[in-house]
């Protein structure tokens, strides 16, 4: 079974332009998720989706990440204008249903450094 | 929300059991008790996850404490792989359907 790829794998950027992540889901899984992972902490929920619809966006910062899941299977997370403390890793990761008891797989994630 | 609490590292020697505390207080009788780890540059794997009853997979053995307040995860004879972060987390009807992420445990393995 192929795993969650994301892209790419490393991204570099000047604070105040734009950036976009791909994530593709492991094949057949409903529920996507979004992570933000800063340098010695712990994965923070960015956004949840189920099939194309958001379930969770309360940890989202809506007035410059963005994120859309149009037909339900892959989907891109933008950062416009990115800021210097955006500098993390981001992860995607997939399960079959948002049941409690489901596990979910995770991608490598992207690295995103802001200059 | 319900929270864990895990010790911040831990060190074992290699080729022996491996056991990683956790503590749940708050947990309600529906949240489910899940294990991640998380290697160097890689995204967070699924170790095991139960409810009540100790739980065994390939990986490792769960054994949850019969008041639900605690678990252990337990790796049976470590190897210099199982170096990694290992984070316990709830998810259920009290502790939010999303997984949230604590500090983890940062397993050193001795060879």
């Amino acid at each position: 079974e192929a795993g969650v790829a994301q892209s790419p794998r490393y991204k570099i950027i000047e604070k105040r332009q734009s950036v976009a992540f791909w994530c593709n889901p492991i094949s057949g899984h409903a529920t996507l998720y979004w992570y933000q992972q800063i340098l010695g902490q712990g994965p923070k929920l960015l956004i949840q989706f189920q099939n194309n619809g958001v379930v969770d966006d309360s940890q989202l910062p809506k007035d410059r990440f963005s994120a859309e899941r149009l037909k339900g299977v892959d989907s891109t997370l933008k950062i416009q204008p990115a800021k210097l403390e955006d500098s993390a890793v981001y992860l995607c990761a997939s399960s079959l249903s948002g049941a409690y008891n489901q596990p979910q797989h995770f991608g490598d994630g992207t690295r995103l450094s802001i200059l | 929300d319900a929270k864990t609490t895990q010790p911040n590292s831990m060190e074992s020697n290699e080729e022996e059991p491996v056991h990683l505390p956790c503590n749940h207080s708050t947990i309600s009788g529906t949240d489910y008790i899940h294990w991640y780890r998380q290697l160097p540059s890689q995204g967070p794997e699924y170790v095991i996850h139960g409810l009540t009853s100790n739980v065994n997979n390939r990986m490792a053995s769960l054994a949850i404490a019969e008041d639900r307040k605690s678990s252990t995860l337990i790796l049976h004879r470590a190897t210099l792989r199982d170096a990694a972060v290992y984070y316990c987390i709830l998810s259920g009807n009290n502790a939010g359907n999303m997984l949230t992420f604590g500090g983890g445990t940062r397993l050193m393995v001795k060879p």
